[in-house]
């Protein structure tokens, strides 16, 4: 089936830094990818839907300029949480919608743990 | 919001069929019904989507009533590694923009 990649799997950071995360679509042409937050025991949150070559779209109460999204390629988005802080920490999936056969599955990462320190 | 409601939980002994059910009183025509799970600490998976006919693939089943108000996501024989999460979303199939909105879930136990 088709596969979605993040990088990293998990990162560390110091307070106050930045930290991208990468998504990519390997055997197929993403043209939207979404972006996802997770805190412990809850459900997924959508944060932001990424379109190649425009600006991303924003959930409301999600800080655009915090939560940096470029889709530079049919294939890669990045996610770059600008000087994080703790409360950043947790856990960041994304997503991709597979047009192949008309069925628009939408297929996730691994996922990404962030945790600032 | 999430427009589907789910059990918070369930059971199941190992090598039985699992039976998660969802309810989704307000589809629209144009809506499919997707189940995603997420076992601990990794991205969901896809499991299986339909419109209005049964489905299975090679891991589900899924039964959808006639008036398609709710459908039953059917494990034909549990292993301890279908415990997971279990996620039953709502979506119109043909929008590349929209989005996947995550309910609660159920949170299936395999029992040995």
């Amino acid at each position: 089936g088709a596969v979605v990649s993040q990088h990293p799997s998990w990162v560390i950071c110091k307070s106050g830094t930045s930290v991208k995360i990468e998504c990519r679509s390997l055997d197929f042409q993403a043209t939207t990818m979404f972006w996802y937050r997770q805190f412990p025991k809850q459900s997924l949150m959508l944060m932001a839907t990424s379109n190649e070559g425009s600006k991303a779209t924003y959930e409301q109460g999600v800080e655009k300029d915090k939560f940096l999204i470029n889709h530079a390629s049919l294939t890669l988005s990045t996610l770059t949480v600008t000087s994080a802080h703790p409360e950043d920490s947790s856990f960041y999936i994304c997503s991709a919608r597979d047009p192949k056969n008309g069925r628009n599955t939408i297929y996730f990462g691994e996922g990404s743990w962030l945790t600032v320190v | 919001d999430a427009k589907t409601t789910q059990p918070p939980s369930m059971d199941c002994a190992e090598g039985r069929a699992a039976n998660l059910p969802c309810n989704h009183s307000t589809i629209s025509g144009n809506e499919y019904v997707y189940w995603y799970r997420q076992i601990h600490s990794q991205g969901p998976q896809y499991i299986i989507h339909g419109l209005k006919n049964n489905e299975t693939n090679e891991m589900a089943s899924l039964i959808i009533t006639e008036d398609r108000k709710s459908s039953t996501l059917i494990l034909p024989h549990a292993t301890l590694r279908d415990t997971a999460v279990y996620y039953c979303i709502v979506r119109v199939a043909d929008s590349g923009n929209t989005p996947l909105v995550f309910g609660k879930g159920t949170r299936l136990s395999v029992i040995a």
